[in-house]
């Protein structure tokens, strides 16, 4: 079975912090990919890399960064938390030119 | 204009109601098609994908129509377990880049005794 891990259920953060959201996975996917959701806007694609180093940006990059330094782990950063960053951020992954993507359970973080 | 477009619901059917969901995508040259279920507060899950032709698993049934550009779920028999939001998927055609998602605000089934 694939196993997407996400570091934290539940994070609360000060607006103006950095904040690092990690995820790791255990079956050598080659892509990895950041969302958040929020309701009425259904998932939005923050940003996504296909292979290790590699980045491109999603629909909604601003105020986000990613790194990817191995090939099982994929970060999110908010560089400067505000409050309309306060949202579920899912991390997803999938095999290279397959497209069903297997879903962490989800970081929900709120910025005060 | 939302790329795909969903009810959302919520849909309040009996136990052992057939119930159907709609979706419809503006980019005509979207390649693949997929439904995704959430349950509460969980992560998304593929339920399965949509084929040309028509696919059935078990009690689901999902079809596509290429020229009106909409996706359908079709769920016979309804079972209690199988409330939760059913989310629909596109994969964009060629140059809407590598192999984004796009995911529809999902439709909302409420199953009750």
């Amino acid at each position: 079975d694939v196993k997407v891990t996400q570091s934290s259920r539940y994070l609360v953060k000060r607006t103006g912090e950095k904040v690092f959201l990690e995820c790791v996975q255990d079956m050598d996917h080659e892509n990895m990919f950041w969302y958040r959701q929020d309701p009425g806007l259904g998932l939005r694609l923050i940003y996504f890399s296909y292979d290790v180093k590699m980045k491109e940006k999603g629909d909604i990059p601003e105020g986000y960064s990613v790194s990817r330094e191995k090939k099982e782990r994929f970060s999110l950063i908010l560089e400067s938390a505000s409050t309309n960053q306060t949202s579920m951020y899912l991390c997803a992954s999938s095999l290279a030119r397959v497209y069903e993507q297997y879903f962490g359970p989800g970081t929900r973080l709120t910025v005060t | 204009r939302k790329e795909v477009e969903q009810d959302p619901g919520p849909f309040n059917v009996p136990e052992g109601a057939t119930v159907a969901f709609n979706c419809t995508y503006s980019n005509s040259a979207s390649q693949s098609f997929f439904w995704y279920r959430q349950d509460c507060r969980k992560e998304p899950k593929l339920l399965m994908s949509v084929y040309s032709s028509g696919n059935e698993d078990g009690r689901f049934t999902a079809q596509l129509n290429r020229a009106s550009q909409y996706i359908s779920l079709l769920i016979r028999d309804s079972k209690l377990s199988d409330s939760a939001t059913y989310l629909c998927v596109v994969r964009g055609g060629v140059n809407t880049g590598f192999q984004k998602l796009v995911f529809g605000t999902g439709t909302r089934l409420l199953v009750s005794p």
